[in-house]
């Protein structure tokens, strides 16, 4: 099936500071959506993108699907402790119907 | 607002036992999705269901069978339960096209452990 790379896998900053991550594919995109989960928890959309090189912002997290459709970003500024959780990226490929997972990038955040 | 709902949110099976799982989605979602996420990985699609028709067939075994009834709500049937079977189970609901764009809304799962 189609395949999502997501980096980092995991990333331990201090409070205060800003996070990136990212996520590629080999294949093109119709969507692109970010998720928030939480230990024990389902995910929560936090930000889609539906058009190559847009850029949306969602409170401190901005996120943006690439113009080659096959790759999207997430930052998000001042980090918090809240922030702590694992962050997927998700997509509709191109002639899929599924929403496919990247494999998580778990955040940790040090008061 | 009312959230998608799961029960039960804990089961414990013994291998070759079966189990099953309900989803009530968000009231006036006609979209069902059933995700199973292992320790460590990301959800992984398991089937879906639109005004009670399945719509999309992911990777569920064919020992695991599924449903939407007439009130929307959906229920994971699972036999010959196997050891790796253990996983966290999601369902999700949607509104149309919306689950077409990806605005998923979760449930909180129903973490199954086989024995």
């Amino acid at each position: 099936g189609q395949q999502l790379n997501q980096s980092p896998q995991s990333m331990f900053i201090q409070e205060g500071e800003d996070v990136s991550m990212n996520c590629t594919s080999s294949s093109i995109f119709n969507t692109w959506l970010w998720y928030k989960q939480d230990p024990g928890e389902g995910p929560v959309l936090l930000i889609a993108l539906y058009k190559a090189g847009e850029l949306t912002s969602n409170g401190r997290l901005t996120a943006q699907f690439g113009i080659t459709r096959k790759d999207s970003f997430l930052n998000i500024s001042a980090s918090i402790p809240s922030d702590v959780g694992i962050y997927f990226c998700a997509g509709h490929p191109v002639g899929g119907n599924m929403l496919t997972f990247g494999g998580g990038t778990r955040l940790m955040v040090k008061p | 607002a009312a959230g998608v709902i799961q029960s039960p949110r804990h089961l414990i099976k013994e291998k070759r036992e079966t189990a099953t799982l309900k989803c009530y989605p968000i009231p006036r979602h006609d979209t069902v999705y059933w995700y199973q996420q292992g320790p460590g990985q990301d959800p992984q699609f398991l089937i879906s269901f639109y005004e009670k028709m399945q719509s999309d067939k992911g990777s569920i075994p064919d020992r695991f069978s599924a449903q939407q009834f007439s009130d929307y709500h959906s229920e994971l049937n699972m036999s010959s339960l196997e050891l790796g079977d253990s996983a966290l189970y999601f369902c999700a609901s949607s509104l149309g096209d919306k689950g077409r764009l990806g605005e998923l809304f979760f449930g909180e799962g129903s973490r199954l452990t086989v024995l």
